[in-house]
């Protein structure tokens, strides 16, 4: 059972590029998440989907992109890259959005906007 | 507004035990993560406070006093394994985790 992959697991990008991160579960988990780390600042939501089907703003949603069609895959989609995208992004599931559930990440993609 | 605080870097030496604390003012309170980062790798689950009290698992332990806003995780025997980052994440009203900026660890021998 491998839980969550990503990829790419790196990427280069030039500014003003299109980019989709991928992030595929095999746990059968309901939700879904993405998150941007950067240094000194916490993890921070993008975009989340509590079910197959449907899909939810975070904290800093805009300049990103999601969808999800089947219960296993949540890819992320960079529209025109800007060098503030830089970041390291994770990929998270879980169970279902309630009270408790464990989010369990995938292995993260370490993306430079030039 | 949402805020957790934790130490940004702490040190403490091999076969010691260290406290971690965590403060959070967030709108609505459904439950508190703490998790364990390595270095370049993926954040992982340790621990899930939701009522107040002390939950032990082998050599770490996690406090919650809802009523203060404060949470701490207290690991014991270090071991030099346990140099890491660690998480603290308030789970809000919503069921979405906001999380602290997390506490660098680092162990001496």
């Amino acid at each position: 059972i491998a839980g969550i992959t990503q990829a790419p697991t790196s990427q280069i990008l030039a500014a003003g590029r299109r980019m989709t991160l991928r992030c595929t579960q095999d746990m059968r988990h309901n939700a879904m998440y993405w998150y941007r780390q950067d240094l000194g600042l916490g993890l921070r939501l993008i975009h989340y989907s509590n079910t197959a089907g449907t899909t939810g703003k975070g904290e800093v949603p805009d300049g990103y992109s999601v969808s999800r069609a089947n219960t296993d895959d949540f890819p992320l989609t960079l529209a025109s890259a800007v060098p503030s995208q830089t970041s390291v992004y994770f990929c998270a599931s879980s169970e279902g959005l309630a009270g408790g559930q464990t989010q369990y990440f995938g292995p993260g993609t370490r993306l430079t906007v030039l | 507004g949402q805020n957790i605080d934790q130490p940004t870097e702490m040190t403490a030496t091999e076969g010691a035990i260290v406290q971690i604390n965590c403060t959070y003012q967030t709108s609505g309170f459904n439950g508190l993560f703490w998790y364990q980062q390595h270095a370049g790798e993926a954040p992982t689950f340790l621990s899930y406070n939701v009522l107040d009290g002390l939950e032990e698992k082998g050599r770490f332990s996690s406090f919650l006093s809802r009523s203060k806003g404060y949470s701490y995780l207290l690991l014991k025997e270090l071991q030099m394994k346990d140099s890491a980052s660690y998480l603290c994440a308030v789970e809000d009203s919503n069921y979405q985790l906001i999380w602290g900026a997390g506490t660098k660890l680092i162990i001496k021998p």
